[in-house]
């Protein structure tokens, strides 16, 4: 069955860049997507990739797409306090595009 | 410009009481919708999602149900709260062949006492 799989934790220092991966299983997946949680809110649309590209760069987020080893990263330069959450991997495969969570990567930031 | 809203933001309630929490979608047309619980700011878990009214699909077999009375309308109830049924509770909808995600509501912290 569908499985997306994620780290449950990263730390990294103020300053640093993040780099949060998520593996998938299914590959017939056609959009990937990162969603960020902020303390006691909802999810938020952070970015999203169609399966046939590689990379998508937005501002500070630098996506990445290793559809071979069904691989997704999310890279956020320059980390600031502000970033602190829990990042959720997710899947579309169908023409609902209902979408598979991972169990979400809580960033931790060090001053 | 389309808009989720969910309440109450949080609800306190004893052990048996009932429950109802609702979500309503604006500026959209027949979305689907989803209802999430989130237990200690962790995974989501699926508990029912609709693709058109009175279409209700439960993913786990719980004390709760759900219900969709109006297109853009979702309701989540109770008979009898149990403590395990404390957790973060997120209202999401998309559009069928649309794929640019789901969007969440704000959640509803319900602690049962």
């Amino acid at each position: 069955g569908e499985d997306v799989e994620q780290s449950l934790f990263l730390s990294v220092r103020e300053g640093d860049s993040s780099v949060i991966n998520c593996t998938y299983t299914d590959s017939s997946s056609t959009y990937l997507y990162w969603y960020k949680q902020e303390p006691g809110a909802g999810l938020q649309l952070l970015t999203y990739i169609f399966s046939n590209m590689d990379m998508k760069q937005d501002q500070r987020l630098t996506v990445l797409l290793n559809k071979k080893d069904k691989h997704l990263s999310l890279r956020i330069a320059d980390t600031q306090t502000g970033d602190s959450a829990i990042y959720f991997c997710a899947e579309s495969m169908d023409s609902n595009y209902q979408l598979i969570w991972g169990a979400g990567t809580k960033l931790i930031i060090k001053p | 410009s389309q808009t989720i809203h969910q309440w109450p933001a949080t609800l306190v309630q004893p052990v048996g009481s009932p429950l109802s929490l609702e979500c309503t979608v604006e500026g959209t047309s027949n979305p689907n919708l989803y209802w999430y619980r989130q237990a200690a700011g962790r995974g989501l878990q699926l508990l029912f999602y609709s693709v058109g009214i009175g279409q209700i699909s439960s993913e786990v077999p719980q004390n709760l149900s759900a219900s969709r009375p109006q297109d853009r309308q979702f309701i989540l109830s109770s008979k009898k709260l149990l403590l395990s049924d404390s957790g973060f509770y997120l209202c999401a909808w998309n559009n069928i062949g649309e794929y640019y995600g789901y969007t969440f509501g704000s959640g509803t912290r319900l602690t049962v006492v």
